[in-house]
Formats: structure tokens, sequence, C-alpha cells
């Protein structure tokens, strides 16, 4: 497709449980991002990947979240035991290369995680 | 990373200019001041970008005080559909670091 592609778009989880959150980046976009948003909160930054390199996960909120981009296209956003302070959209964006100054970020529509 | 200040809500006659403005007085020579905005929860959507020239695209103008320290977005004719919460951002250089930062943004209220 032409833009960020997330999957699922909404999911209900009991507590405690696994889930994992899919992202397809714009085609050719190198770099990519995770954030979070709770209800009426702003932004919230996760992790980042730039091509091969080590991806940046200082914003990573506890050890239950863990990220992964194979191939350097697709990444998976697995939230394990989750919480019910979890619940967000969790929110998916691609650009062309992290790196270089004036590459716009584009995002996807996101994945409502609510946890019961 | 640069923070920036934005006022937590305008509000905007529908069809006037809208005028939304930023502080960010930290911000460094090689940053660049960034606008995206959120409607309803959505997907942020970029709308323009700058270093310190002023631009113009399809959508806004961006205008950036000489000192760099402060910046306006202006929606020429504002409609109800721009109702949203915008944002603000300083694109941060710091090494292994290329996200944007995200404050809490402007709650723009366009009017009838």
């Amino acid at each position: 497709g032409a833009g960020v592609s997330q999957s699922p778009s909404n999911k209900v989880t009991e507590k405690g449980k696994d889930v994992e959150l899919r992202c397809d980046p714009i085609s050719g976009h190198t770099a990519l991002y995770w954030y979070r948003q709770s209800l009426g909160q702003g932004l919230e930054f996760l992790i980042y990947f730039q091509g091969n390199s080590a991806p940046d996960k200082s914003g990573l909120p506890s050890d239950r979240f863990s990220a992964e981009r194979t191939g350097g296209s697709v990444s998976t956003l697995t939230i394990q035991r989750t919480q019910q302070e979890d619940s967000a959209v969790y929110l998916c964006a691609s650009s062309l290369g992290g790196g270089s100054e004036g590459n716009t970020i584009y995002f996807g529509e996101g994945s409502w995680l609510t946890v019961v | 990373d640069a923070k920036t200040t934005q006022p937590p809500s305008m509000d905007c006659a529908e069809g006037r200019a809208a005028n939304l403005p930023c502080n960010h007085s930290t911000i460094s020579g090689n940053e660049y001041v960034y606008w995206y905005r959120q409607i309803h929860s959505q997907g942020p959507q970029y709308i323009i970008h700058g270093l310190k020239n002023n631009e113009t695209n399809e959508m806004a103008s961006l205008i950036i005080t000489e000192d760099r320290k402060s910046s306006t977005l202006i929606l020429p004719h504002a409609t109800l559909r721009d109702t949203a919460v915008y944002y603000c951002i300083v694109r941060s250089l710091g090494a292994g670091r290329r996200a944007l930062t995200f404050g809490s943004g402007t709650r723009l209220q366009v009017q009838p």
C-alpha cells in the first residue's frame, strides 16, 4: 500500500496475555518508529529502527515490551503479560532515513489495544 | 532535545486564519521545526517543516523568527475539518536518537 499499514486495528485482550502488533512501513523507508498514546495523553516514543543499526530502545517502558524488525521492513511490537495500563493506541511511523534532516515521518492509523 | 512550548488550546472562526504559536528557545542551529496535527487520535498528519526560512505549502505557512526561538503555523482559511491537536516539534540530532519528541500540542477548535 501507499501508506504505513498497521494490524490489527483493534485488539481486546485479557490481562496477563501477550499481544503482537504489526507494522508495514512505506516501501523503501529505512527508518521505523513505534509510539503509543494513552487516552487523552500525548504521544510517547517507544523504539526506533534505522537500517541495520542497533535499535534505539530508550523509550520502552519496561522489559515486557520488545520489538523487532525483520528483513529491514516489517516490524512487530510485542507486549508480554499485558497490564491494564498498557491500554493505548500504538502508532507506527516510517521515514526515508532517520539520520538525514528534512525527511518527513509518516504515521499509520494505529492499533488500538484494550486490556481488560 | 530542544523543548517546545505551545498554548494548550485556541479557538478560531471558520474561514479566518488560524495562527498557532510555538516557542523553541533552546533550538540549536541544525534542528528543524516540524508541525503535525492529529485528528481524533488518528495517526498524526505531517503539515510542514522548516529550518530558518519561511515555508508555504498547500496546507499551511510556517513563519520562523530570525533568531529561530519561535515560530507560527498559519492555516490561512480554517475549516471545521482543521479542528485537531497541533504539535510543534523540534527534530533531535542526538546520537542514536532520530525520533520526533511530541509535546502536548495545541488543541485548535474551529467554530462555525
